[in-house]
């Protein structure tokens, strides 16, 4: 059984970078077939797709982000990261790490999400 | 970006009741849809991918249909655990994007 599980800080000041890692058990990242998500839920809002990598390192980002962002893997330790840039407030949520598996491109296991909270 | 727009925003019901939730994708997607089911302070859920394939382990009173612009997500008898807020995804084309959701309440 999949497991994902994210960790980092739960606040960030603003204008610094948000760093979170969802480390990856019950299978391997570089097993392949699989992309590794990151998304967001802004406090009682819906839900954000950031962007997702494949083992290789081939990513693709949401472009309302992608100035700010860098996803990257880390498959000698199973596990992948989220780099968000600048933050504001705006950039408060709960962030989830997830994989995209191979029935329909659907997001079929998530980690529990982590609350970011932007402030000074 | 695609838009996706469920509707009801919210929806009443009681357990026992036929629940039917809709989704419209602003251009065709062929059938790449996805739901999901989150309850609250939990990370969502996939029940259905591919418009109508049932995720494994999901009970079979959920079903979804649909493909091109027009998608719907049943629940045939809505049981006390459906509680919840449902999400339309759409997987066709980047950015991925959601629907705003739609919450099933307890009538």
């Amino acid at each position: 059984q999949v497991q994902l599980q994210e960790s980092g800080p739960g606040l960030v000041k603003p204008s610094q970078t948000l760093s979170l890692t969802c480390n990856v058990s019950g299978g391997s990242i570089s097993s392949g077939g699989y992309y590794w998500s990151w998304i967001r839920q802004l406090p009682g809002k819906g839900l954000k797709w950031i962007g997702y990598i494949y083992y290789t390192g081939s990513t693709y980002y949401n472009p309302s982000l992608k100035s700010r962002l860098t996803i990257s893997v880390d498959t000698s330790r199973n596990q992948f990261s989220l780099k968000l840039s600048s933050v504001t407030a705006a950039d408060t949520a709960v962030y989830y790490c997830a994989r995209r598996g191979d029935g329909g491109r659907a997001l079929d296991y998530w980690g529990q999400g982590t609350l970011v909270t932007v402030s000074s | 970006d695609i838009q996706m727009t469920q509707s009801p925003s919210s929806v009443s019901a009681s357990v026992g009741d036929r629940v039917t939730i809709t989704c419209r994708a602003s251009q065709g997607i062929s059938s790449w849809l996805a739901w999901y089911q989150q309850k609250p302070g939990k990370a969502p859920k996939l029940l259905i991918y591919a418009a109508s394939s049932l995720q494994s382990g999901v009970p079979s009173r959920f079903s979804g249909s649909g493909s091109g612009t027009d998608f719907s997500l049943t629940i045939s008898s809505l049981q006390p655990e459906d509680f919840a807020t449902y999400y339309c995804q759409q997987t066709n084309s980047f950015p991925r994007t959601f629907g705003q959701g739609t919450t099933v309440e307890i009538k």
